[in-house]
């Protein structure tokens, strides 16, 4: 089955500075990858996704670009401020699917001011 | 607008009690999910309904686990005879539709605590 492994898995950065979460999964079938945000006592909320037939989407502050030879996708967040203090995680979803996803461990990403 | 919503937020049972726990996914979403969230990990799937029908119950880790969403709206995970090991956080989600494409949302989930 699909197995998607996350790096790193603790990231601090100062704000302003940029971040990068990386992803890698297994399953050649897996064609949808979401990130979702986690804030403490709350449930996961989705920020970005692409499909695989895209490279790379962009949201003001937040991109994240897929190679699909590499198997590997990536989250980057620019010009971080402290309310991006979270965990993230990154997930995986296959084809023609009901569309359960797979997720990583999570990174807790810290900014300080 | 309302999302999705979980009761109860917190949960301690005594092992070997049988605990129930609601979602009451957007109104009008077809599918629903069930994950479960152990500490410092990620969620991972457990069950999934597409309105009453449940299609997928491969991660339900044991014969203790069952879920059911009889009228498809509001589903329920019943766990009976708890372990210790069922200590977790439980994650429902729904969407306007099944597929790999549609945006799953969640509730809050509730933290299950088994002494």
């Amino acid at each position: 089955g699909e197995n998607v492994e996350q790096h790193p898995s603790t990231l601090s950065v100062q704000e302003g500075d940029s971040a990068v979460i990386k992803c890698t999964y297994s399953d050649s079938a897996s064609n949808y990858f979401p990130w979702y945000k986690q804030e403490l006592g709350k449930g996961p909320q989705l920020i970005i996704d692409i499909r695989s037939n895209v490279g790379e989407k962009k949201d003001q502050r937040i991109a994240v670009t897929l190679n699909k030879t590499a198997k590997h996708f990536s989250l980057h967040i620019t010009e971080t401020q402290p309310e991006d203090s979270a965990v993230y995680f990154c997930a995986a979803s296959k084809r023609r699917s009901q569309g359960n996803l797979i997720f990583g461990k999570g990174t807790k990403l810290s900014v300080k001011p | 607008g309302a999302g999705v919503s979980q009761s109860p937020r917190y949960k301690v049972a005594k092992r070997g009690q049988d605990v129930a726990l609601r979602c009451d996914p957007i109104s009008g979403h077809v599918s629903l999910f069930w994950y479960q969230q152990a500490l410092g990990q990620g969620p991972e799937f457990l069950t999934y309904f597409q309105n009453e029908a449940q299609l997928d119950k491969s991660g339900l880790p044991s014969d203790r686990f069952f879920a059911e969403r009889p009228e498809g709206s509001v589903s329920t995970l019943k766990i009976q005879r708890t372990q210790q090991e069922d200590s977790a956080v439980y994650l429902c989600a729904s969407s306007i539709a099944g597929g790999t494409y549609n945006e799953q949302f969640f509730g809050p989930g509730t933290r299950l605590t088994v002494l």
